[in-house]
C-alpha cells in the first residue's frame, strides 16, 4: 500500500499556529477512525501525539491536536515552540506518511 | 519504567539470516499487540510486522511477507522478529513498538524501543 501524502516541510515562528496534512483514500483514513500521529526528533525514537483522530495520549501538550476530513486528516500545533521543531508522522492501518519537517523560525 | 530494549541487529551479507528480539518492560506484556517497524537511514517510517496480544492475529508488510517471521513470549515479555533471505533494502533501524491495545487494529503505537540497527551487505 503506498504512503500517506504529507507536505515535505512546514515553518512557523514562535506562539503562532501550524497545520500538517496528511491525505489518503477512503480505504484507510477517509474510511476509519484510526489515525495517529508521531513527532520524532533527530536520533530520537517517533513519540505518539494523537491517537483515533483526535485522542491525545497522557502527558502530550494540549498544543497538539488533530482533526479530520474525508480522506485528509490534519495536525495543528499551536503556539509554536522551538521544541516542537521535528519530524512528524501520520499514520493510518499501519501505513505511515512520508513525513514532514517542522521548522521553527 | 516502562521500557523496550531491542537486540540482534548487526551486519549481515545478502540472502542471509537474522533474528531479532525486544526485551519490554514496566507494563503488562501480553495485555498488548506489539509491532515492528523500521527506518531506513535519512528515510520515513515503514511498518513491518504486528502480532495480537495471544498471538492469534499477525500481520506482515507485503516487502517482508514470507521472508519475516514475528513471535512472542508472554511468559518471557519478549517479541521476536527472524529475518531470513535479507536484502540491502531491509537496511535499516529496527524498532519495537507497543500497541495502545491488544489487537493489530486500530493501530497506535505509544512505545517504541530506542532500536537496532540491521546492514546488510556484502
Amino acid at each position: 500500500q503506498s504512503a500517506l501524502t504529507q507536505p515535505a516541510s512546514v515553518s512557523g515562528s514562535p506562539g503562532q499556529s501550524i497545520t500538517i496534512s496528511c491525505t489518503g483514500t477512503s480505504s484507510d483514513i477517509g474510511g476509519y477512525n484510526s489515525v495517529s500521529w508521531y513527532q520524532q526528533h533527530p536520533g530520537k525514537a517517533p513519540k505518539l501525539m494523537i491517537y483515533e483522530v483526535t485522542n491525545r495520549p497522557s502527558g502530550v501538550s494540549n498544543r497538539f491536536s488533530g482533526s479530520k476530513s474525508g480522506n485528509t486528516a490534519s495536525l495543528t500545533i499551536s503556539g509554536l515552540q522551538a521544541e516542537d521543531e521535528a519530524d512528524y508522522y501520520c499514520s493510518s492501518l499501519r501505513v505511515f506518511g512520508t513525513g514532514t519537517k517542522v521548522t521553527v523560525l | 519504567e516502562v521500557q523496550l530494549v531491542e537486540s540482534g541487529g548487526g551486519l549481515v551479507q545478502p540472502g542471509r539470516s537474522l533474528r531479532l528480539s525486544c526485551a519490554a518492560s514496566g507494563f503488562i506484556f501480553d495485555d498488548y499487540a506489539m509491532h515492528w517497524v523500521r527506518q531506513a537511514p535519512g528515510k520515513g517510517l515503514e511498518w513491518v510486522s504486528g502480532i495480537s496480544w495471544n498471538s492469534g492475529s499477525i500481520g506482515y508488510a507485503d516487502s517482508v511477507k514470507g521472508r519475516f517471521t514475528i513471535s512472542r513470549d508472554n511468559a518471557k515479555n519478549s517479541l521476536y522478529l527472524q529475518m531470513n533471505s535479507l536484502r540491502a533494502d531491509d537496511t535499516a533501524l529496527y524498532y519495537c513498538a507497543k500497541d495502545t491495545t491488544e489487537w493489530l487494529l486500530p493501530d497506535a503505537f505509544d512505545i517504541w524501543g530506542q532500536g537496532t540497527m540491521v546492514t546488510v551487505s556484502s
